[in-house]
């Protein structure tokens, strides 16, 4: 079945550094990708949608200059945090969907970020 | 970003019982539902889904329920076991000019042996 790789599982960094978090369609050609994030005992929030070769889309509310999304190629998206605070800390999710009008949404399995 | 709810209910069940998990859904238009289970730590685990011109689905041990009307869905899950503890998740795929899945609140199950 389709699979999703997400990288890192966890990272821990300073106030005011970058950290970008890797989604990978491993067995498929991913489209279009969604950023989730998730705060402790509460639901996934999405983010952004991106097309491949296009500019994402954000949802209300979501800084795009703070979270830089990039979708270069049928496989990868990756999304920056840039000068990350505390408040930034969370659980980030992303979500691959194939082409053809297939509704499978596949899922990564994460990434923890604590900043310090 | 779009969400809904900010707290998980909780449902807690015994060993052998069947859970019933209810959700509110937003958008009259979509077209395509899914339930997910999370577990602490991972990223949300498919369990069934559900097209818009369907108001039932079974699967193994696990039914969802649709109606529109409402825009409401619920999954039961029969004779529940511990390892059926978790967070349930709702989602709803949204038409808007693209294709996006939006979450439901979510109910955390617990299961006692």
């Amino acid at each position: 079945g389709a699979v999703v790789s997400q990288h890192p599982s966890r990272v821990i960094c300073k106030s005011g550094t970058s950290v970008k978090i890797e989604c990978r369609s491993l067995d498929f050609q991913a489209t279009t990708m969604f950023w989730y994030r998730q705060f402790p005992k509460q639901s996934l929030m999405l983010m952004a949608t991106s097309n491949e070769g296009s500019k994402a889309t954000y949802e209300q509310g979501v800084e795009k200059d703070k979270f830089l999304i990039n979708h270069a190629s049928l496989t990868l998206s990756t999304l920056t945090v840039t000068s990350a605070h505390p408040e930034d800390s969370s659980f980030y999710i992303c979500s691959a969907k194939g082409a053809g009008g297939s509704y499978g949404y596949t899922f990564g399995s994460g990434t923890r970020l604590t900043v310090v | 970003g779009e969400s809904v709810g900010l707290h998980l209910p909780t449902l807690s069940v015994q060993e052998g019982d069947n859970s019933i998990i209810n959700c509110a859904y937003s958008n009259s238009a979509s077209d395509y539902f899914i339930w997910y289970k999370q577990e602490s730590g991972k990223g949300p685990q498919f369990i069934i889904d559900i097209r818009s011109n369907m108001d039932k689905r079974q699967g193994q041990r696990v039914t969802v329920l649709l109606n529109k009307t409402v825009k409401h869905l619920s999954l039961q899950i029969a004779a529940t076991q511990p390892g059926d503890s978790a967070v349930y998740f709702c989602a709803e795929n949204m038409n808007t000019g693209f294709q996006k899945l939006v979450f439901g609140t979510g109910t955390r199950l617990l299961v006692s042996p």
